[in-house]
C-alpha cells in the first residue's frame, strides 16, 4: 500500500531546538501538501509544494519554519527553535493534480511533535 | 474567526439508527463542501463531497446535504454502523480547480457508534 509516508511518527523537542518532519508522497504524485492540527482544533493549511517549487505557502507563519521538496527525496518541513505552541499534529498530503480539482487530498498518518 | 463551525463535538448513535453530522459555514463565496473522515493516530480520509451548484449528493450510506441560504451542510449516514465510529470533519474550498488544495476544516465532530 504505496500511500502518503510521513516520519517520524512521534518526535518529542526542547524549546529551541529545531524539528524536522519528513513526507514521501504516494507513487504518482506530484502534489504535496503540509497541514497543521493544534489540540481540539482542525486542520489548517500551511503549504503547497510541487518538485523543487513552493505553490503557495500562505499558511505558513513567517518565521522559524520552512519547506522543501527536492528533486530527489521526501519533502521536508523544518521548525528551527521550537516554541511549546508548535506541539502539534503536522499531516502531509498529497495528489496527482493540485487538489484534484474537488479537495480530495490523501493524507498521511501524520507527525505529533511534543515541545518539552 | 471560524468559517467553519462544527457545533456538536460528539454524537452517540445506535447501530442501525441515522447519524447527522452537522456544520455551518460563513462565507458564502465558498465552492465546494466535503466531508473527512479521521479515526485515531491516523490521517484523514476523503468521504464524500458536494458542489455549491447542488444540494444534494449520495454515496451508498452516506448522503451530503447543501443549504445554500442557511450556509448549512449536512451528513447523513444510514444505516450507521460500528466501523463509523470515527471524527468527522467538515471543510471547505474557496476556490475549486486550481485552488481546490486549500481546505478551511471544522474542528470534528465525534461520533460513537454502539452496537
Amino acid at each position: 500500500n504505496a500511500g502518503v509516508m510521513q516520519n517520524p511518527r512521534h518526535l518529542v523537542r526542547r524549546r529551541g531546538q529545531e524539528a524536522r518532519l519528513r513526507c514521501s508522497p504516494m507513487k504518482g504524485h506530484s502534489h504535496v501538501y503540509w497541514y497543521r492540527q493544534l489540540p481540539e482544533e482542525g486542520l489548517k493549511f500551511m503549504v503547497y509544494l510541487q518538485k523543487e517549487n513552493i505553490i503557495d505557502e500562505s499558511g505558513m507563519p513567517k518565521e522559524r519554519f520552512s519547506a522543501e521538496f527536492p528533486k530527489e527525496g521526501p519533502s521536508i518541513l523544518r521548525i528551527q527553535q521550537v516554541v511549546r505552541g508548535d506541539s502539534a499534529a503536522y499531516f502531509c498530503a498529497s495528489s496527482r493534480e493540485p487538489g484534484q480539482g474537488t479537495g480530495e487530498l490523501f493524507f498521511g498518518e501524520g507527525s505529533r511533535l511534543t515541545v518539552l | 474567526d471560524q468559517q467553519v463551525k462544527q457545533n456538536s463535538p460528539s454524537l452517540s448513535v445506535q447501530e442501525g439508527r441515522i447519524s447527522i453530522l452537522n456544520c455551518d459555514y460563513t462565507n458564502s463565496m465558498f465552492d465546494y463542501f466535503l466531508w473527512y473522515k479521521k479515526y485515531p493516530a491516523e490521517g484523514p480520509t476523503f468521504l464524500i463531497s458536494i458542489s455549491s451548484i447542488k444540494d444534494k449528493n449520495e454515496d451508498g450510506r452516506f448522503t451530503v446535504f447543501l443549504n445554500k441560504s442557511a450556509k448549512h451542510l449536512s451528513l447523513h449516514i444510514v444505516p450507521s454502523q460500528p466501523g463509523d465510529s470515527a471524527v468527522y470533519f467538515c471543510a471547505v474550498i474557496r476556490d475549486s480547480g486550481a485552488g481546490s488544495y486549500q481546505l478551511t476544516f471544522g474542528k470534528g465532530t465525534k461520533l460513537s457508534v454502539i452496537p
